[in-house]
């Protein structure tokens, strides 16, 4: 079963200094790993995502993510946070693998809040 | 254009009723998933179908019957609701993973569902 852990259920940052989120994960294939944002009241949004290309993948909004299949981690980080960043992120896991049964395993989420 | 839309956004009843959450997508894609999201905002799958095809069913209640009258929809009947079904829930949708890379799954902005 695959699985992920958010460690920080919230994380306060000052603006313009770094975000980061992180993000575990365990899976018995090879993962393929993303991550979500969501604004209030709003849905989820796919920031960006890591499916066996590049370790670093570049995303939206300037956020990137690493994957590091030695410390199984897909760490969440922007240089430079703005005020608009506040938001709940989410890491997920799938196994696209397994065609036809390609859910995502979610994350308990990491609230971001930017201080002014 | 709205790619994966929801009806209603905001849903107050009763405990006993019966109510409906429908789901369309506009964007050609083969399998639709809906998503509950509990006061403590963990994301959890509970069903996906394939072109019309339930695929999968994460040990929800029989209460929650979900119904895809073609694969552009995906309706989600909830019959006796309880307490405990009060929660947001996402509508998602996915093209067939032919190209890993390619994969994503694209949300619906949610229904806050409010039993009491």
């Amino acid at each position: 079963a695959q699985s992920v852990t958010q460690l920080g259920s919230h994380v306060s940052v000052s603006e313009g200094a770094l975000v980061l989120l992180r993000c575990n994960y365990s899976s018995s294939v090879p993962p393929y790993l993303f991550w979500y944002v969501q604004y209030p009241n709003q849905g989820l949004q796919l920031l960006l995502k890591y499916t066996s290309a590049a370790t670093l993948v570049k995303g939206i909004n300037g956020f990137e993510a690493e994957f590091k299949k030695s410390e199984t981690s897909f760490h969440l980080t922007k240089p430079s946070a703005h005020m608009s960043d506040a938001a709940e992120y989410f890491c997920a896991v799938s196994d696209l693998s397994n065609f036809g049964n390609e859910k995502l395993t979610f994350g308990t989420g990491t609230r971001l809040t930017i201080i002014p | 254009d709205t790619a994966v839309s929801q009806t209603p956004k905001y849903l107050v009843t009763q405990m006993g009723n019966d109510k409906s959450i429908k789901c369309e997508q506009n964007l050609g894609h083969d399998t639709m998933y809906w998503y509950k999201q509990d006061s403590k905002k963990f994301l959890k799958i509970m069903f996906s179908y394939n072109n019309k095809e339930l695929i999968i069913n994460e040990t929800v209640p029989n209460r929650f019957s979900p119904k895809s009258p073609d694969k552009a929809h995906l309706n989600l009947h909830i019959n006796s609701l309880e307490l405990g079904d009060s929660a947001v829930y996402f509508c998602a949708s996915s093209a067939e993973a032919i190209r890993e890379s390619s994969y994503e799954q694209y949300f619906g902005p949610g229904t806050r569902l409010t039993v009491t």
